[in-house]
C-alpha cells in the first residue's frame, strides 16, 4: 500500500527566506503528484500538479520537483511571506484517481 | 468556471442521530466525486469515490454511506452517528484523466 510521508511536520521561518518542503512516497508507480495548501478549518487548494513524466512544475514563487524513481518530491517556496503560513500537503495518485495524502507540513512565516 | 459547494460548514449532532452532508459541483459534467475525512492531527482518508451516477466505491468499512443521485451531486449519510465519526469532511471533484483535485470548503462534524 502506498504511504506518503512529509518532513518536517512543522516549520517556522522568518519572512523573506527561501524554504523547501519534502514529500516521500513508497510506491513509485504513480500517475501524478499534487501539492495542496490548507488554511485552518478550510478546504484544500490545489497548488501544483506534476505528471509522472514531468520533473518539475512552477507557479509564481512555487516550484515543485518530482523524482519518481527515488519516491521524492519537494516544494520550494521563494521569498516566503506571512500569507504563505498554512499546512502544505502532498498527495500521489496511483490509479482510478485514488489519492494518498501525506499528513502535511505546518508552515509559519514570521513577519 | 467550475465551483464546488459543500454544506453545512459546521454541524453538531448527538450520538445515534442521522447525518446527511451534501456536495454539488457546477460548471462541469460527469466529474469524479470524492468524500474525504480529516481527523485531528491525521492525514486525509478517502471514504468514497464515484465515477458516475449511482456508482459508489467505498475505501474503508465504516458507519457511513454515500450516494450520487445526480451527475453533480454527492451525498454522505449515516443512519446512526458514532462518536468516532467526528472529524472534518471534505468533498472533492476531478476530471476523468487524473487531473487536479478541487476541494469544497469542508464540514466540521462534532458528534457528542
Amino acid at each position: 500500500k502506498q504511504e506518503v510521508t512529509q518532513i518536517p511536520a512543522a516549520l517556522s521561518v522568518p519572512e523573506g527566506e527561501n524554504l523547501v518542503l519534502n514529500c516521500s512516497f513508497t510506491d513509485s508507480a504513480i500517475y501524478n503528484l499534487q501539492w495542496f495548501r490548507q488554511d485552518p478549518g478550510k478546504g484544500l487548494t490545489s497548488l501544483l500538479l506534476i505528471q509522472s513524466s514531468q520533473r518539475e512544475q512552477t507557479s509564481g514563487r512555487l516550484n515543485a520537483s518530482l523524482d519518481k524513481s527515488s519516491g521524492r518530491s519537494t516544494l520550494y517556496i521563494a521569498a516566503s511571506q506571512p500569507g504563505d503560513s498554512a499546512t502544505y500537503l502532498c498527495a500521489v495518485v496511483t490509479g482510478a484517481n485514488n489519492l494518498f495524502f501525506g499528513t502535511g507540513t505546518r508552515l509559519t512565516v514570521i513577519p | 468556471s467550475q465551483t464546488i459547494h459543500q454544506w453545512p460548514a459546521t454541524l453538531v449532532q448527538p450520538v445515534g442521530s442521522p447525518l446527511s452532508l451534501e456536495c454539488t459541483v457546477e460548471g462541469t459534467s460527469n466529474p469524479n466525486l470524492y468524500w474525504y475525512r480529516q481527523a485531528a492531527g491525521r492525514g486525509l482518508q478517502l471514504l468514497f469515490y464515484s465515477v458516475g451516477i449511482g456508482q459508489i466505491s467505498s475505501e474503508v468499512p465504516q458507519n457511513l454511506s454515500a450516494s450520487r443521485p445526480q451527475d453533480r451531486q454527492f451525498i454522505l449519510s449515516s443512519k446512526k452517528l458514532l462518536l468516532s465519526d467526528s472529524g472534518f469532511y471534505l468533498c472533492a471533484w476531478s476530471g476523468k484523466m487524473n487531473e487536479k483535485l478541487f476541494f469544497g470548503s469542508g464540514t466540521q462534524l462534532s458528534v457528542l
